[in-house]
Parts: C-alpha cells; sequence; structure tokens
C-alpha cells in the first residue's frame, strides 16, 4: 500500500501567487514525522520544513507552511509569493519510529512546480 | 559545517565492472542509509544502518552490498553493476528518532551521485 501519495505529478504557478502542494499519508505509527524536500534541476535535496506527529500547530519556515490535518492524514505544503527559484521538484516523506526504530524515510513520487514569470 | 559527503558525483561505467560509491557525515549520526532515485517512483531505499556493523536491507537491496566499520563511513558496493542499476544515488544520515524532538529528525542528505551503467 502506498504510504506517501502526492497526486499532483505537475503544476505551474505564476510568480508572486501562493501554492499547495499535496500530499497524503497512511501509518498507524502514533509517532512519525513529514518532511518536505527540494530538489532543482541540479539534483541535491534540500529540506524545507518538518512536522510531528505530536506537534500542537503548523509548521512555517520562511515563506513555506505546512497545513497539516492529522484526522485527514494530509500534510500539504503551501509557498507563499512564489518565486522563479521555486521551480523544482518537490517531495513529501514521512519517517515513523517504528518497532525497530530504524527511522526509515518514505517518499512520494514527487510534484514537479514551474513558476512563471 | 555539518555535512554528509559522496564521491563520485558522477560515474559512468560498463556492466560487471565492481565499483564502491562512499558516503561519510561529520555530524555523529548513528543511522544512515541508501537511497536511490528514479522517475516516477520517487526516492526509495537500498540500505540502512544502526550503528557501526549493524546493517540491514530497506526495500531494494538486490544487487548492492553495504558496511559500517565507522560510524562516519557507510559506502554502498555495486560487485557486478547492470544497467538497471542506472540511477541517481544518494547517501542520508540522522540521529536515531526521538519522539517530540522536531529538529532532532531531520535526515541530511549527501549531494547524490549519478551512475549510469552501460
Amino acid at each position: 500500500a502506498q504510504k506517501i501519495t502526492q497526486t499532483q505529478p505537475g503544476m505551474f504557478v505564476q510568480e508572486k501567487e501562493a501554492v499547495t502542494l499535496d500530499c497524503t499519508y497512511d501509518t498507524s505509527d502514533p509517532s512519525y514525522g513529514l518532511f518536505w524536500y527540494k530538489q532543482p534541476s541540479s539534483g541535491e535535496m534540500i529540506f524545507l520544513i518538518y512536522q510531528g506527529s505530536y506537534d500542537q500547530q503548523n509548521a512555517t519556515e520562511g515563506r513555506y507552511s505546512l497545513n497539516f490535518q492529522k484526522a485527514r492524514k494530509s500534510a500539504n505544503l503551501v509557498i507563499s509569493a512564489s518565486q522563479l527559484g521555486d521551480s523544482a521538484m518537490y517531495f513529501c516523506a514521512m519517517r515513523e519510529k517504528g518497532s525497530s526504530n530504524t527511522g526509515k524515510l518514505i517518499f512520494g513520487q514527487g510534484t514537479t512546480l514551474q513558476v512563471k514569470p | 559545517e555539518a555535512q554528509v559527503t559522496q564521491n563520485p558525483r558522477y560515474l559512468i561505467t560498463v556492466t560487471g565492472k565492481k565499483l564502491t560509491v562512499t558516503c561519510s557525515q561529520n555530524m555523529n549520526h548513528e543511522y544512515m542509509s541508501w537511497y536511490r532515485q528514479d522517475p516516477g517512483l520517487g526516492l526509495r531505499q537500498i540500505y540502512y544502518s544502526m550503528n557501526v556493523e549493524v546493517t540491514d536491507k530497506g526495500d531494494v537491496p538486490e544487487g548492492y552490498k553495504v558496511s559500517r566499520k565507522e560510524k562516519r563511513n557507510f559506502p554502498l558496493i555495486l560487485e557486478s553493476p547492470s544497467p538497471n542499476q542506472t540511477s541517481l544515488y544518494f547517501c542520508a544520515s540522522s540521529n536515531i528518532w526521538r519522539t517530540g524532538l522536531s529538529s532532532y529528525n531531520e535526515q541530511f542528505f549527501g549531494p547524490g551521485t549519478r551512475l549510469t551503467v552501460l
């Protein structure tokens, strides 16, 4: 079963507008964390934001915020005031504590975001 | 500077020629892992290690070996590479999971190794 689902293979957004990238997850572990990574065309993985399953408030990091809806198992990334440099692939990932505490990171398939000038 | 390094960054090789991709981290992390990235599939875990001399298979271990003789190093070994191992490879490291400590659980990624097997 797919544990992380990103349903938008590709998206466009106009520069300076906000955009939401969808992510749903599936776990029965009460201890988990959700991550968003950005991968520009150069290939490196850039950490953007993290939300822990016990965190009461939605995480924010500059122009990035995570819309965490625990009951719906949803962890959407919101990018405000898009910039041309935001054009990249974005990955949602989950880390479960698990019974053996391996802390493995499970990734979605990714969403390609293109920002139009 | 806290970082994960990988070498080489790019490699073109031929089927059957043994190769090693090195990975090193300077953050004293217990947990290290290798992922491969393929179009449409995201990143999938190959092998991981919880500490020195403790390694285990991830989701796609066939055709790969690893070792963890020192805490900082976690090399990926392809004994007999095949064209279906052409991929982008990432090494990552982190602390062992801690519930409730947000920044503690981040995984740090190396810059990636683009491998082509002809």
